[in-house]
């Protein structure tokens, strides 16, 4: 079975940094790109970035370009997303996905609250 | 950067009624990248149809993708109390970025 775990969502200040994890199980990890969506309270499902199989791609959205690094691990099947500079609307909360040119597997996600 | 956007907001009906939903983009859309999600509260995006029409594994036959170019539909042919949901498309541009319309919230009277 496919899972899909991410971590380390927590309340931060602005300015602040955070390291967000993907823990993937059930299926080849070095064989698939992983991407990272969020969905801000109430709201709608925004793209964040897209890490390729073998971690030598990686794409972002406009709105972290700069600020948030995604990386892999294949020997620990873990996607990591480095946030940096995180502002109050960044808060969401962040799923990690598997798949190509669409979602077919997700996590349950983790809430990041940007806050003072 | 293509934009997706879904109509109506919100769609309420009566159970059995038939619910159709739009995704136009601002540009054409390979209709092999276009996909629909369904959302229920509290829970993770689930994946109805991909390639436009195509239906994921375990997902109900009333669901029902069609279009292409800028306009697809996502038809759910005889609602049932547990469509109640939040249903987005999704497309995927030539460099895996990934964009989602605003979604269409499907109520049952």
């Amino acid at each position: 079975e496919v899972q899909l775990v991410e971590s380390g969502g927590a309340l931060v200040q602005p300015g602040g940094s955070l390291r967000l994890s993907c823990s993937a199980s059930g299926f080849t990890f070095s064989n698939y790109g992983i991407h990272w969506v969020r969905q801000a309270p109430g709201k709608g499902l925004e793209y964040v970035s897209t890490i390729s199989s073998n971690g030598g791609s990686t794409y972002y959205a406009d709105s972290v370009m700069g600020r948030f690094t995604i990386s892999r691990d294949n020997s620990k099947n873990i996607v990591y997303l480095q946030m940096t500079s995180l502002r109050a609307e960044d808060t969401a909360v962040y799923y990690c996905v598997r798949g190509y040119n669409y979602g077919r597997y997700w996590g349950q996600g983790t809430l990041v609250t940007v806050s003072s | 950067e293509i934009v997706l956007t879904q109509s109506p907001g919100t769609l309420s009906l009566s159970p059995g009624e038939r619910a159709t939903l739009s995704c136009r983009a601002s540009q054409s859309v390979s209709s092999s990248y276009l996909a629909w999600y369904q959302q229920k509260s509290g829970q993770a995006p689930r994946l109805l149809i991909y390639a436009a029409s195509s239906r994921a594994t375990g997902i109900p036959d009333r669901f029902s993708g069609s279009g292409s170019g800028t306009d697809f539909t996502l038809t759910i042919s005889r609602l049932e109390p547990e469509d109640s949901a939040v249903y987005f498309c999704q497309q995927s541009g030539s460099s895996l970025l990934w964009t989602f319309g605003q979604g269409t919230k499907v109520e049952i009277k």
